[in-house]
């Protein structure tokens, strides 16, 4: 079955460094990759969307990767700030429709 | 633009009830999609609605339903509560298919 795993530990990091945060999937070949924000008690905010013939994609300061090889996707935030402590959740489409299947998410925070 | 609306925010109910939720989605939105999240299962899909069809369904039992109306508005229920359906419930509404989704902020429910 479909499988996704994200860092299953908090990622602290100090204020002004690169956060890079993973997700894996396996027995997938999904056609793209989204990436969501959600801080408590709040629903998820939409960040970025890569597609699978897509290597990288930027807005302001974060970045993401698809390789498509490795299964992966990477997710960067440049120049981190504590506004940019929460959860980040990768997702993947479950079909032909708008169900989407979640990682457990990663909880960044960073630190002034 | 108004983003999307669930109500109530909170519930509490006892083992045994029934419950219905409630979504508005953005304006122009017709696809509606339902998940649960749990600290333990994290965020799980539901089921799917557009144009008042249900589109997709997830792995959860027959206690849960929903619908669609003509405006796009959708409700949830879930009847024979069991302590375990204690969760929030988020909405999410897209305009097409395979984009972004824009997540309401949640029912939280508690089962007692």
């Amino acid at each position: 079955s479909q499988k996704i795993e994200q860092n299953s530990e908090a990622l602290n990091i100090q204020e002004g460094k690169t956060a890079t945060l993973t997700c894996n999937y396996t027995n997938y070949s999904p056609a793209y990759l989204q990436w969501y924000r959600q801080d408590p008690g709040r629903g998820p905010v939409f960040l970025l969307l890569i597609r699978e013939n897509e290597k990288e994609k930027r807005k302001e300061r974060l970045k993401v990767t698809f390789d498509t090889t490795l299964k992966q996707s990477l997710f960067h935030i440049t120049a981190s700030q504590p506004a940019d402590s929460a959860t980040y959740l990768c997702a993947l489409p479950g079909g032909a429709t708008n169900k989407l299947i979640f990682g457990t998410g990663t909880l960044l925070a960073v630190q002034p | 633009k108004a983003g999307v609306t669930q109500t109530p925010r909170y519930l509490i109910k006892t083992r045994g009830q029934q419950v219905t939720l409630s979504c508005s989605p953005i304006s122009g939105h017709r696809s509606v999609s339902w998940y649960q999240q749990t600290p333990g299962q994290g965020l799980q899909f539901l089921f799917e609605y557009f144009s008042e069809t249900q589109r997709n369904k997830g792995n959860f039992p027959g206690r849960f339903s929903g619908r669609q109306f003509s405006n796009s508005r959708s409700e949830m229920n879930v009847s024979t509560l069991e302590l375990g359906d204690s969760a929030l419930y988020l909405c999410a509404s897209s305009r097409g298919r395979g984009g972004e989704q824009f997540f309401g902020p949640g029912t939280r429910l508690t089962v007692l």
